[in-house]
C-alpha cells in the first residue's frame, strides 16, 4: 500500500524548535519530489516547502523562508522538515505530500495523514 | 506570486445536484490547475489535475475544465460523500492554493 506516515509535531513555545518526519512506504520514494503543506486551524491549504528528488532542488514559502529546512533521506524513505524559531502563525496541521508530474503537470497525488504542531507558552 | 481566488467562499446544494465551483488566477497559468477534496480529519484528495484530467480512482461525476485564468470544478450529481471543502492549486510558478470551498448540505 502508498502510504506517507508524519510524525513530530507537538507542543513547543514559540522560538523554540521542531523537527517533523515522513515516512514513505509501497513506492520507489527517490522517484519523486516531495512536498509539505499545512492547514492551521480554521484555515485553508498553504503551500509550505519542497525538494526534488535528489535535493539538488529546495523551495520555501516566504512566510518560513530562513527558518524552515526540508531534506531527505533516500536510502530511509524519508523526508524531514526542520523547523526553528517557531511562532504562533505556524501552528497546524502539516501534511507531507508525494509529487506526481508524470502527465507534465506538477500535482500532489498522495498525502500522510498529517501531523499537529503547536506553539504556545 | 499567482494569486488564486474561488467563488464562492461556501455553497449549500442538495443530493442529486449539479454545482460549480469557480477558481481564477491572477495571471495565466496554462492549464497548470489542479482540484482536492477535503474532508475534515482526513487527508487531501486529488480529484482533477492538469485542469481537465481526472485522477484514477476519482468518480466521474466530477470534471474540471478551463484554462489560462478562469477554471471550473462540477460536481454533475452530488451524493452525500461529496460534502467536503475544495481547494484550487496552480503550478505554474511557486506552488498557491486557493481559499477553499465549503460545500454544505442544504
Amino acid at each position: 500500500e502508498v502510504q506517507l506516515v508524519e510524525s513530530g509535531g507537538g507542543l513547543v513555545q514559540p522560538g523554540r524548535s521542531l523537527r517533523l518526519s515522513c515516512e514513505a512506504s509501497g513506492f520507489t520514494f527517490d522517484d519523486h519530489a516531495m512536498h509539505w503543506v499545512r492547514q492551521a486551524p480554521g484555515k485553508g491549504l498553504e503551500w509550505v516547502s519542497g525538494i526534488s528528488w535528489n535535493s539538488g532542488s529546495r523551495g520555501y514559502a516566504d512566510s518560513v523562508k530562513g527558518r524552515f529546512t526540508i531534506s531527505r533521506d533516500n536510502a530511509k524513505n524519508s523526508l524531514y522538515l526542520q523547523m526553528n524559531s517557531l511562532r504562533a502563525e505556524d501552528m497546524a496541521l502539516y501534511y507531507c505530500a508525494r509529487v506526481n508530474d508524470t502527465s507534465g503537470v506538477y500535482n500532489f497525488d498522495i498525502w500522510g495523514q498529517g501531523t499537529m504542531v503547536t506553539v504556545s507558552s | 506570486d499567482i494569486q488564486m481566488t474561488q467563488s464562492p467562499s461556501s455553497l449549500s446544494a442538495s443530493v442529486g445536484d449539479r454545482v460549480t465551483i469557480t477558481c481564477r488566477a491572477s495571471q495565466s497559468i496554462s492549464t497548470y490547475l489542479n482540484w482536492y477534496q477535503k474532508n475534515p480529519g482526513k487527508a487531501p484528495k486529488l480529484l482533477i489535475y492538469g485542469a481537465s484530467n481526472l485522477q484514477s480512482g476519482v468518480p466521474s461525476r466530477f470534471s474540471g475544465s478551463g484554462s489560462g485564468t478562469d477554471f471550473t470544478l462540477t460536481i454533475s450529481t452530488l451524493q452525500p460523500e461529496d460534502f467536503a471543502t475544495y481547494y484550487c492549486q496552480q503550478s505554474y510558478s511557486v506552488l498557491t492554493f486557493g481559499q477553499g470551498t465549503r460545500l454544505e448540505i442544504k
